[in-house]
């Protein structure tokens, strides 16, 4: 079975400084890696995703993440953060053995910025 | 693009009826829609995967005679929550993934339900 540890519930940085939301999973194969945002009453959002390939991938609104086998973790980093930053953000996983596309998800951390 | 609607966003019913959620796809198709259950500072547990004109798939431990799916239509999945008691009370969300698109799931914003 698969899981996702989200280290820290809640973040806060200050605006304009380094964001990192730390991600570690659990898996017996390598697994899909997804990170999603989810801004107040609205749906997650996918931020970006590693399948295959390219262990760093770039996302939207300036996130990226970098998976790394050795340390099972798939932490996202953004160099500079915006106040519209704020918001939930959600690590997943899935098996790509199966091709059911089922995600596994962390308990979320909940970003702050401080102006 | 690639929006998903819930309906309603959110309803307080009685303890012994059903609620129906509607989960709608609004410009594009998606055979394929997940459902998941969230409780208060928890992660999203999936319930089930629902096929377009095929009977959902669900989780170990979610009881389908509880929580009926219905996927009738390539851009409708409808949940059920059947003789709904208090500790069905939760956020539902749902996600349906784009035909021809992998790995990618679009999310609803969510269903709140209280069951009084």
């Amino acid at each position: 079975a698969q899981s996702v540890t989200q280290l820290g519930s809640h973040v806060s940085v200050s605006e304009g400084a380094l964001v990192l939301l730390r991600c570690n999973y659990s898996s017996s194969v390598p697994p899909y890696l997804f990170w999603y945002v989810q801004y107040p009453n609205q749906g997650l959002q996918l931020l970006l995703k590693y399948t295959t390939g390219a262990t760093l991938v770039k996302g939207i609104n300036g996130f990226e993440a970098e998976f790394k086998k050795s340390e099972t973790s798939f932490h996202l980093t953004k160099p500079s953060a915006h106040m519209s930053d704020a918001a939930e953000y959600f690590c997943a996983v899935s098996d790509p053995r199966f091709g059911n596309e089922k995600l596994t998800f962390g308990t979320g951390t909940r970003l702050t910025i401080i102006p | 693009g690639a929006v998903v609607s819930q309906h309603p966003s959110w309803v307080i019913c009685k303890s012994g009826t059903s609620v129906k959620i509607e989960c709608r796809s609004l410009d594009f198709q998606a055979t394929t829609m997940f459902w998941y259950r969230q409780f208060p500072k928890q992660s999203l547990m999936l319930m089930a995967t629902s096929n377009e004109g095929s009977k959902a798939t669900y989780e170990q431990g979610v009881e389908k005679d509880k929580f009926l799916i219905n996927h009738a239509s390539l851009t409708l999945s409808t949940l059920t929550v059947t003789s709904a008691h208090p500790e069905d009370s939760s956020f539902y969300i749902c996600s349906a993934r784009r035909d021809r698109v992998i790995y990618e799931q679009y999310f609803g914003p969510g269903t709140r339900l209280t069951v009084t």
